[in-house]
């Protein structure tokens, strides 16, 4: 089946430990993303990368960190810097001929909790 | 800069009543829009988009939404809502030639009784 995944689907971690969020697409989409999702707040973009090896900051990048290696997978890493890291992260895609008016598809969702 | 606001948090709707979902949007230029759907701990489902064209755009689940470029709304309706329909809703928008980030509103909770 093509699509998004991610893992794990439910994380804990200890205040101090950095934590990898794993996100591997075969869509062969260039464009990836990271969004992390609170209560009340939406969505909001942490890093995204619109091709191998490239990457921008977000919103909230602060904390966390990420790679771009393959076209495949874009890990976003929550490292302890990151002072609030309890949340639901979701990472998406999109394929590059639509990067403006194309939808995005979204994996299932990673839940962090910080114990 | 652009933004998105969905001004309830909260719409509750018996079956088989229309629904709607509010969403206004503040943007340069064109804007491309969007809504989704999410289920709980699952990923967010596209609906719906306005790119350009007819202002009524038809989308997935009988969920349909209108743009009203004077009022800078893209509403989500249904005629007929289903306890199934239960979700969290996002309406998100592109600025076009602002690269290809996509902000999203807050989220509306739809509960449908039966």
């Amino acid at each position: 089946d093509g699509g998004i995944t991610q893992s794990p689907k439910y994380l804990f971690r200890k205040e101090g430990q950095n934590v990898t969020l794993s996100c591997e697409q075969n869509l062969n989409h260039d464009a990836m993303y990271w969004y992390r999702q609170d209560p009340g707040q939406g969505l909001r973009l942490i890093y995204y990368s619109q091709i191998v090896n490239d990457f921008q900051k977000g919103d909230i990048a602060e904390g966390y960190s990420v790679s771009r290696e393959k076209k495949e997978s874009f890990p976003l890493t929550v490292t302890s810097a990151q002072k609030n890291p309890t949340a639901f992260y979701l990472c998406a895609t999109v394929g590059s001929p639509e990067r403006n008016t194309g939808e995005l598809f979204f994996g299932e969702g990673s839940r962090l909790t910080v114990l | 800069a652009q933004s998105v606001a969905q001004p309830e948090d909260q719409v509750n709707v018996a079956e088989g009543n229309p629904l709607t979902v509010k969403c206004t949007y503040s943007v340069s230029g064109n804007p491309y829009l969007f809504w989704y759907v999410q289920y709980p701990n699952r990923g967010l489902q596209f609906l719906l988009k306005y790119i350009t064209g007819d202002n009524l755009v038809k989308g997935s689940y009988g969920f349909e939404a209108e743009f009203n470029k004077s009022q800078t709304s893209f509403h989500l309706k249904k005629p007929s809502a289903l306890v199934s329909d239960s979700a969290l809703y996002f309406c998100a928008v592109r600025a076009p030639r602002r690269g290809n980030k996509l902000v999203f509103g807050a989220g509306t909770i739809l509960r449908v009784k039966s």
